[in-house]
């Protein structure tokens, strides 16, 4: 069975207070593993889809790495408009249905 | 103008009732998704849909029924509501899942 475990819950920074996001996964083969953005009563906004690992992505002050067990959401230099919670979810090359199996989230709080 | 849009965007409704949520596309994908997002619990998928003719079940589908009209329009149904649905419902497309905006629905 597909899992993933994102740590923490919860993170509060500081803004301009570098920090990353963890994603670890176990699944039986990756297609791809991807970060979405959430923020309060909107649907999840499609940011990063990794597919190898060492493989990144950048975007702004966000970089996605992956690993064979894990995934990293860095952000540098954080805004408090970067206050979201942050998903992660997992697609599995033997899954015909291309179905994601995502994590419960980081919450992120970026104080002025 | 939103490419993935859901009606309605709030719903409350009482046990037994039918209700439909509607989710309509306008990027041109192939593949539509159903899911419910609950918390604690995270987004669970429900149905999915690779094309008007294919309609598949998810991890959670018991309870729900969905219909694919047109490669645009893919109809989520509670025939029988119960309060352990009251949840947000979210419409995706393509194997990236870009999300709608998700319909918030409470059965009482």
């Amino acid at each position: 069975e597909d899992q993933v475990t994102q740590s923490p819950e919860a993170l509060r920074l500081q803004e301009g207070e570098s920090s990353s996001l963890n994603c670890s996964y176990t699944v039986s083969g990756l297609r791809g593993l991807f970060w979405y953005r959430q923020d309060p009563g909107k649907g999840p906004e499609f940011l990063f889809t990794l597919y190898s690992a060492g493989e990144e992505k950048e975007k702004e002050r966000l970089k996605a790495t992956l690993t064979k067990k894990e995934s990293f959401l860095h952000i540098t230099a954080p805004k408090p408009e970067d206050s979201a919670t942050y998903l992660c979810a997992v697609q599995a090359s033997n899954n015909a249905g291309n179905m994601l199996t995502f994590g419960g989230g980081t919450r992120l709080m970026v104080k002025p | 103008d939103a490419d993935v849009t859901q009606t309605p965007r709030n719903r409350i409704t009482k046990t037994g009732k039918r209700i439909m949520l509607e989710c309509s596309q306008t990027k041109g994908h192939d593949r539509m998704y159903w899911y419910r997002q609950d918390p604690g619990l995270g987004l669970r998928l429900i149905y999915y849909s690779f094309d008007v003719k294919d309609i598949n079940k998810g991890e959670i589908s018991d309870g729900y029924s969905v219909s694919r009209q047109a490669q645009a329009k893919f109809s989520l149904s509670l025939e029988s509501a119960i309060p352990n649905q009251t949840a947000l419902y979210f419409c995706a497309t393509s194997d990236e899942q870009y999300f709608g905006p998700g319909t918030r629905l409470t059965v009482t």
